[in-house]
């Protein structure tokens, strides 16, 4: 099956820095999705990306839909420490299935 | 509006037990999908199910079944457990959309099997 691969797997950053991850695949994503997932909880969805090249916000955090459909971005500004988390980008195996494959995930750890 | 929800929380089971997990998915979400988490596979899907049947199958043993309600709400079921099943299990729903994958966790399963 499709594999996405995720950069840096570890992240130790100071507070108040910027941070930024990628997630690449060998195979074409229509949807890119980014989620979060702090200790004890199950991932939050952070952002949904449905278009190649795309850019979108929420809040701190920017996402980007690669151009080649390969790649997706995502980019975290002054950072706090409620950033702390694993953060996963995820998209559908198939088009028109309801059946997401993962990254292994990034965890970022923040010293204040 | 309530998010998804499951339970229990924690389990702790036998080898050879079995278990049974349930989950309740956002109202108005029809699809619901479960996915295992383990340190070392990451999530992996399991199976997905939409209006009392199962869409999609991951690459999981016949042992992990599941099924869902006409209320959407959604049942996994895990017979003979072995100590490798020891993992998270999450439950996912979302609305069912043709261009939308976008799907909603809820908190998670701890299943410890000795």
């Amino acid at each position: 099956g499709q594999q996405l691969n995720q950069s840096p797997q570890s992240m130790f950053i100071q507070e108040g820095e910027d941070v930024s991850m990628n997630c690449t695949s060998s195979s074409i994503f229509n949807t890119w999705l980014w989620y979060k997932q702090e200790p004890g909880e199950g991932p939050v969805l952070l952002i949904a990306l449905y278009k190649a090249g795309e850019l979108t916000s929420n809040g701190r955090l920017t996402a980007q839909f690669g151009i080649t459909r390969k790649d997706s971005f995502l980019n975290i500004s002054a950072s706090i420490p409620s950033d702390v988390g694993i953060y996963f980008c995820a998209g559908p195996e198939l088009q028109g299935a309801q059946k997401l494959v993962f990254g292994q995930g990034t965890r970022l750890t923040i010293n204040p | 509006k309530a998010g998804v929800t499951q339970t229990p929380r924690y389990l702790i089971k036998t080898r050879g037990q079995q278990v049974t997990l349930s989950c309740s998915p956002i109202s108005g979400h029809r699809s619901v999908s479960w996915y295992q988490q383990t340190p070392g596979q990451g999530l992996q899907f399991l199976f997905e199910y939409f209006s009392e049947t199962q869409r999609n199958k991951g690459n999981f043993p016949g042992r992990f079944s599941g099924r869902q309600f006409s209320n959407s709400r959604s049942e996994m079921n895990v017979s003979t457990l072995e100590l490798g099943d020891s993992a998270l299990y999450l439950c996912a729903s979302s609305v069912v959309a043709s261009s939308s994958y976008e799907q909603y966790f809820g908190p998670g399963t701890r299943l410890t099997v000795t």
